[in-house]
């Protein structure tokens, strides 16, 4: 079963810096990588969709990129702001569907 | 892109009771709809997967009898917990995909319930 793993669980980082989030996965037969963003007691807001083929997606100050025969993608945020405080997911889905897989997310606080 | 309505955003329920819960697609029509269930400071996992006229398949540990999936058209999906106790407080939220273009290539969520049962 595919495992997704999101490393670090938190962080904590002064206004203006980049920062680098991770994400890894068990199984490489994806059809999808998702980075998604949780604020507190709030659903899901699409950041970037990667699929297969591609190896990275950039919007804004966000860029993922997907490395998909080592099972990783990266997160980086340029410029962070306080209104960048949030949980950010990773989510693959299998190569048979858009059932996703997600990670236990990455707790960031964005200190002005 | 598509939108996916969830409702009701937060309900709180007395042990025993029923609650429903409803993932809408807005503008395009959802053949298959997955709901997921996230417990404080864990990530979402998947309950179940249903398409559209077809029974839902369940995730392993998840009660089917307890957990109703009603997936009755293309644009609507219900979950409802029945006979609901305190462990299943929780906030579930839903997704779609569709057919063709973008719809078949990504997954759009719902905005999530919060159910508290008391």
């Amino acid at each position: 079963k595919q495992e997704v793993t999101q490393i670090p669980a938190a962080l904590s980082v002064p206004e203006g810096e980049n920062l680098v989030l991770n994400c890894s996965f068990t199984d490489s037969a994806i059809y999808n990588l998702q980075w998604f963003r949780q604020d507190p007691g709030k659903g899901l807001t699409s950041l970037l969709l990667i699929q297969s083929s591609q190896r990275e997606q950039t919007s804004g100050r966000l860029n993922a990129s997907l490395d998909k025969s080592s099972g990783r993608s990266t997160l980086y945020i340029a410029a962070s702001q306080p209104g960048d405080s949030a949980t950010y997911l990773c989510a693959v889905s299998s190569n048979t569907g858009n059932q996703f897989y997600f990670g236990t997310g990455t707790s960031l606080t964005v200190i002005p | 892109g598509a939108v996916v309505s969830q409702h009701p955003s937060w309900v709180i329920c007395k042990s025993g009771t029923s609650v429903k819960i409803e993932c809408r697609s807005l503008d395009f029509q959802a053949t298959t709809m997955f709901w997921y269930r996230q417990f404080p400071k864990q990530s979402l996992m998947l309950m179940a997967t249903s398409n559209e006229g077809s029974k839902a398949t369940y995730e392993q540990g998840v009660e089917k009898d307890k957990f109703l999936i009603n997936h009755a058209s293309l644009t609507l999906s219900t979950l409802t917990v029945t006979s609901a106790h305190p462990e299943d407080s929780s906030f579930y939220i839903c997704s779609a995909t569709g057919a063709g273009s973008y719809l078949n290539t990504e997954a759009f969520f719902g905005q999530g319930t919060r159910l508290t049962v008391v």
